[in-house]
């Protein structure tokens, strides 16, 4: 079964600085991986996402992931956080091999404070 | 291009009560998905409708919750009765291809 693991609950940043928010994952076969963000009271909105191609994908508002297959890795990255961009962010998986299903596995979220 | 819509915001019922929510996807979306948000968690698929057909509703709790998609395009989600563990927020999520989701705003869901 495809799975998502976020391991930290919460990452404090401060302002300026990079910031990283880790996910990996768990998948029979070649994974589609996803992120969304979601601000209080709002729905989940889309940032990113990898399906094939350059490991390297950009998504909306400077957030970027890298795809790591050896360590079944998706890391959200952004080189300079803003105090906007306290969130929660959801990393998620397909596993295409689940012929007719496009369910999402989603991680438990990671709580992100940017810190003035 | 309006997002996708849902109602109402927010509810507060008694446990052992009925409710119901709606959602309208956007316009052209055939695949439309409700998911369950407990706090401190990710969201966990309920039911997955192709146009009015359902793909998925393996982890729909069957005994007391429903949703139908008559016309392929709105679609409404019951629980009756309802439990404290219920107490949630119900997302509704369109998409035009498998590989990108659209979400609602959600329906914070308490239940006493």
């Amino acid at each position: 079964a495809q799975s998502v693991a976020q391991p930290e609950d919460q990452v404090n940043v401060a302002e300026g600085n990079p910031l990283t928010v880790k996910c990996t994952y768990s998948v029979s076969g070649n994974p589609y991986l996803f992120w969304y963000v979601q601000y209080p009271n709002r729905g989940l909105q889309f940032l990113l996402k990898y399906i094939t191609g350059d490991n390297l994908v950009k998504g909306s508002y400077g957030f970027e992931a890298e795809f790591n297959k050896s360590q079944t890795s998706f890391h959200l990255k952004k080189p300079s956080a803003l105090v906007s961009d306290s969130a929660l962010y959801f990393c998620a998986v397909r596993d295409p091999e689940y012929y007719g299903n496009n369910r999402l596995a989603f991680g438990k979220g990671n709580q992100v404070v940017v810190i003035p | 291009e309006a997002g996708v819509a849902q109602s109402p915001r927010y509810k507060i019922i008694e446990k052992r009560q009925s409710v119901a929510f709606w959602c309208n996807p956007i316009s052209g979306h055939a695949t439309l998905y409700w998911y369950q948000q407990i706090l401190g968690q990710g969201p966990k698929l309920l039911i997955q409708f192709q146009n009015n057909g359902v793909v998925d509703d393996s982890q729909l709790p069957k005994d007391r919750f429903s949703a139908e998609r008559l016309k392929g395009v709105d679609s409404t989600l019951k629980i009756q009765p309802a439990k404290l563990e219920d107490s949630a927020v119900y997302l509704c999520a369109s998409s035009p291809e498998p590989r990108l989701q659209y979400f609602g705003p959600g329906t914070r869901l308490t239940v006493l």
